[in-house]
């Protein structure tokens, strides 16, 4: 049921842009991307719906391939504040319920 | 807007003690989750309620955690006996609606209640 996410830890120098991907066995509604900083709760980045969309926030997007059930997070330019660590959480239709299952994180650091 | 309340921040208890985490989600807002974040892993989907029907507990361990959301507002989740096992961050979250990628909708997370079982 737990989506995987690649890789499970990235190092950069700020400016530097980075791509994480998550994929999942299982057919999904939505893809949603979280940032956590160390101590922190997760905070939402952006949803994504079926339908193959792409989305943006500043210079941080996402993309979605429904076919092949996977999502990329894509950062370009990465600032300090950036650092943290990256979920993935895909909706899918478990036993009759619809439920947010989240991936195990993608740690990233932004040095100077 | 007031964000997703929980108490308490920490809690440090010794094996099979019992201990209560209390949540208060966003008003409004018919889902509650509760997930369980173990040091370095992601989030775990303990129980979801739909004002104050279960939808889904498949992954709470029935015979040690109960959970309740009495009137559909705030709830609690209840360690009895812990283990060392449980040691973890006890996240409370809450959406507007149930089908969120229907409805384009968002979890809010509570800071969540760090739990140490020695």
């Amino acid at each position: 049921q737990q989506p995987v996410q690649s890789p499970q830890a990235v190092i950069l120098r700020e400016g530097e842009d980075a791509v994480i991907n998550c994929s999942s066995s299982k057919a999904l509604y939505s893809v949603h991307w979280y940032r956590q900083k160390h101590g922190e709760a997760p905070v939402f980045l952006m949803i994504l719906l079926k339908g193959g969309e792409q989305k943006g926030h500043d210079k941080i997007s996402a993309s979605f391939n429904e076919k092949k059930q996977q999502s990329s997070l894509y950062l370009t330019a990465s600032q300090l504040s950036y650092s943290g660590t990256y979920f993935c959480g895909t909706e899918i239709w478990v036993q009759g319920a619809q439920k947010l299952v989240f991936g195990q994180g993608t740690r990233l650091t932004i040095n100077p | 807007e007031a964000g997703v309340a929980q108490s308490p921040r920490y809690k440090i208890i010794e094996k099979r003690q019992s201990v209560a985490f209390w949540c208060n989600p966003i008003s409004g807002h018919a889902t509650l989750y509760w997930y369980q974040q173990i040091l370095g892993q992601g989030p775990k989907l303990l129980i979801q309620f739909q004002n104050n029907g279960v939808v889904d507990d498949s992954q709470l361990p029935k015979d040690r955690f109960s959970a309740e959301r009495l009137k559909g507002v705030d709830s609690t989740l209840k360690i009895q006996p812990a283990k060392l096992e449980d040691s973890a961050v006890y996240l409370c979250a809450s959406s507007l609606v149930w089908a969120l990628g229907r409805t384009n909708e968002k979890l809010f997370f509570g800071s969540g209640t760090q739990l140490s079982v020695l």
